[in-house]
């Protein structure tokens, strides 16, 4: 079984300071990690994502993910927030044996000028 | 390029009335597809995946239902809709090879 946690419902932080939204996994297998954003009443849009290689993910608008085996761990990251970062970010997982991913239940991000 | 389209963007239903929800993909062959339910802005429940033409599986039991009569499309579909049904509905599309998926803007349903 596969399943994935996000265990802060919301963030909040200062444009221009750093943000991080945290996301742990659990996979039988290897996993392959995703990273999506979602604005209000839209669908949802991929920002990165971890198959193998480089443990430092980078993907779009400046953000980058860092996968810690260990931990079990996937936690996103941006060095300098912009207010318009604000919306509804999404981790999910799926397990190499498995046939589809699982998401999180997300976590709001708000960024304050 | 690859574009998903889902329409209506809104919808407002009465309760006992049908639904039918479309979405096609344009660019792509023999995609996945994904139909999702997500209440109140938060987590997203997936309702049905489709690996090819006629191939639905169901993951969570309930009066709706998804058909793929072709290729690039799929429609959830309901006889009777509940108030609990109400809801941001989500299609989604990804390669065979590869699991990113791309959604498309949603169907916001209200059913009173």
């Amino acid at each position: 079984a596969q399943s994935v946690a996000q265990p802060e419902d919301q963030v909040n932080v200062a444009e221009g300071n750093p943000l991080t939204v945290k996301c742990t996994y659990s996979v039988s297998g290897n996993p392959y990690l995703f990273w999506y954003v979602q604005y209000p009443n839209r669908g949802l849009q991929f920002l990165l994502k971890y198959i193998t290689g480089d443990n430092l993910v980078k993907g779009s608008y400046g953000f980058e993910a860092e996968f810690n085996k260990s931990q079990t761990s996937f936690h996103l990251k941006k060095p300098s927030a912009l207010v318009s970062d604000s919306a509804l970010y999404f981790c999910a997982v799926r397990d190499t044996n498995a046939g589809k991913s699982t998401f999180g239940d997300g976590t709001t991000l708000t960024v304050k000028p | 390029s690859q574009t998903i389209h889902q329409w209506p963007a809104t919808l407002v239903q009465p309760v006992g009335s049908p639904l039918s929800l479309e979405c096609t993909v344009e660019g792509t062959s023999n995609p996945n597809l994904y139909w999702y339910r997500q209440a109140a802005g938060r987590g997203l429940q997936l309702l049905f995946y489709s690996v090819g033409i006629g191939q639905i599986s169901s993951e969570v039991p309930q009066n709706l239902s998804a058909s793929r009569p072709q290729d690039r499309q799929f429609i959830l579909s309901s006889k009777k809709l509940l108030l609990s049904d109400s809801g941001f509905y989500l299609c989604a599309w990804s390669k065979v090879t590869s699991d990113i998926q791309y959604f498309g803007a949603g169907t916001r349903l209200s059913v009173l």
